[in-house]
């Protein structure tokens, strides 16, 4: 089963900072990388998928970079609609797919 | 509206069997695949099988083997999961998803999802 790290845990982040996220793979995923956004009280929200391609409706201010084990989600511009967590996920060796423990971000 | 509704909020006795719905609307029900997923709180989801709506065929988690079940019924375009056995570590929200690819084989990330069914069991 492939193990997925997302550093750091939490992020404190003013609004209009850009934020960076990592996901670890441990070992190569290839693009297959899925970000998800989530809210307290909420499903998660697919952000992400192909490392890179933006789902429909999300914003550009959010973008994926990366492949094979490292790989990145960044907002560009933080708004204050933004404070969640962020999960990676990989889909290149399933079952199972597996998601990383996520990223808590929060506004200062 | 293209959406996922789920079943409400349940408390078991461990030991006893749940099951749960999820019901599709909005979109062709037989054209993607559905998972069904869980989140203990304070963790990242955790993948516990995958329905292929159009014949009902299943895959499950290892983790699972033999205590989940998952079927559909085309009729009212809902999907269910039953786990048998339940236990304290059982306790979740359980969420049913759409797999983003659509057609005759699924990708593994989730497009859309249900609200979430929380599930407690305790004595």
């Amino acid at each position: 089963e492939i193990v997925m790290t997302q550093s750091p845990a939490t992020l404190s982040v003013s609004p209009g900072e850009r934020v960076t996220l990592s996901c670890w793979a441990s070992q190569s995923v290839s693009s297959h990388l899925a970000w998800y956004q989530q809210k307290p009280g909420q499903a998660p929200r697919l952000l992400i998928y192909g490392a890179s391609t933006r789902a429909t409706g999300i914003p550009a201010r959010f973008s994926g970079s990366g492949s094979e084990t490292e790989f990145t989600l960044t907002i560009s511009s933080l708004q204050s609609e933004d404070s969640a967590v962020y999960f990676c996920q990989q889909y290149n060796n399933w079952p199972p797919e597996t998601f990383g423990g996520g990223t808590k971000v929060e506004i200062k | 509206q293209v959406q996922l509704v789920q079943s409400g909020a349940e408390v078991k006795r461990p030991g006893a069997s749940i099951t749960l719905s999820c019901k599709t609307s909005g979109y062709p029900f037989t054209t993607q695949f559905l998972h069904w997923l869980r989140q203990a709180p304070g963790q990242g989801p955790e993948w516990m099988g995958i329905i292929k709506t159009g014949d009902g065929n299943t895959i499950y988690a290892d983790k699972f083997h033999g205590r989940i079940t998952m079927t559909r019924d085309t009729s009212t375009t809902t999907t269910y999961m039953q786990l048998s056995g339940l236990r304290s570590e059982d306790t979740a929200v359980y969420y049913c998803a759409r797999d983003g690819r659509h057609g005759d084989n699924y990708e593994g990330w989730f497009d859309l999802w249900g609200q979430g069914s929380q599930v407690t069991v305790s004595s």
